[in-house]
C-alpha cells in the first residue's frame, strides 16, 4: 500500500536557519509529490509540487524540495528561516491515472524561535 | 473567485444528532474531495467526486456518512447519529480534471459533546 513517512512531529530552528523538512514515500508507480502548509485552525495551503520534468522544485515563500527517485525522498528545506513559517507541513502524493485523491503523511509542526 | 468555501466553519453538536456541511468548490472545477482530519495528523481521505458522480468512498467513510454532490457544483456532507469520534476537521478541496493540484477550503471543525 502507498504511505508517506515524514520523519519528525517537530523541528525546531532558530529564525534564520535551514529548514530540512523530511519526507519518504513508499510506491511501487512514480508518484506526484506535493508539499502543504497548515496555519492553525485554516485549510491547507500548496507550497509546491513535483509531476515530471526538473527534480528540483522551487515553491512559493523560498521553500524549494527535490525529488529523489533511488532515495524515494522529497525532502522540504528552506535555507533561512523565518518567524512566519512556523505552521505545520504536510507531504502527500497521488498517482497519474488515479482519482487524484492525495495520501498525506503524518504531519511535521515546524518551531522558529527567535 | 474566492477559492473553495466550506460552511460552517465550526459546529458543536451533542452525540446523537445529525450535522450536514456544505463545500462551495472552485468553479468550473470538475473534481471534489472530503478529507476528515483530527488533531496531530494528516488529512485522510473520505470520497471523490466527478462532477455529480461519486466515483471512490474511503473504508473511512461509515454508513452514518453520506454525501452528495446534486448538478456537480456544490457538495454536502452529512454525518447521521453522531459519534464522539466523528470530532475532527473535515476539508473539502477541488481540482480541475487536467490538473494535479488539489485546492483547500478552510474546512468545518465538528465537536460532538
Amino acid at each position: 500500500a502507498q504511505s508517506v513517512t515524514q520523519l519528525g512531529s517537530h523541528v525546531s530552528v532558530s529564525e534564520g536557519a535551514l529548514v530540512l523538512l523530511r519526507c519518504n514515500y513508499s510506491s511501487s508507480v512514480p508518484p506526484y509529490l506535493f508539499w502543504y502548509v497548515q496555519y492553525p485552525n485554516q485549510g491547507l495551503q500548496l507550497l509546491l509540487k513535483y509531476t515530471t520534468g526538473a527534480t528540483l522544485v522551487k515553491g512559493i515563500n523560498g521553500f524549494e524540495a527535490e525529488f529523489k527517485k533511488s532515495e524515494t525522498s522529497f525532502h522540504l528545506t528552506k535555507p533561512s528561516a523565518h518567524m512566519s513559517d512556523a505552521a505545520e507541513y504536510f507531504c502527500a502524493v497521488s498517482y497519474s491515472g488515479n482519482t487524484g485523491k492525495l495520501i498525506f503523511g503524518q504531519g511535521t509542526t515546524l518551531q522558529v524561535k527567535p | 473567485d474566492t477559492g473553495v468555501s466550506q460552511d460552517p466553519r465550526h459546529k458543536i453538536t451533542k452525540r446523537g444528532q445529525n450535522v450536514t456541511f456544505r463545500c462551495d468548490p472552485i468553479s468550473e472545477h470538475n473534481r471534489l474531495y472530503w478529507y476528515r482530519q483530527t488533531l496531530g495528523q494528516g488529512p485522510e481521505f473520505l470520497t471523490y467526486f466527478q462532477n455529480e458522480a461519486q466515483l471512490e468512498k474511503s473504508r473511512l467513510l461509515s454508513d452514518r456518512f453520506s454525501a452528495e454532490r446534486p448538478k456537480g457544483s456544490f457538495s454536502t456532507l452529512e454525518i447521521q447519529r453522531t459519534e464522539q469520534g466523528d470530532s475532527a476537521m473535515y476539508l473539502c478541496a477541488s481540482s480541475p480534471t487536467s490538473n494535479t493540484e488539489a485546492f483547500f477550503g478552510q474546512g468545518t471543525r465538528l465537536t460532538v459533546v
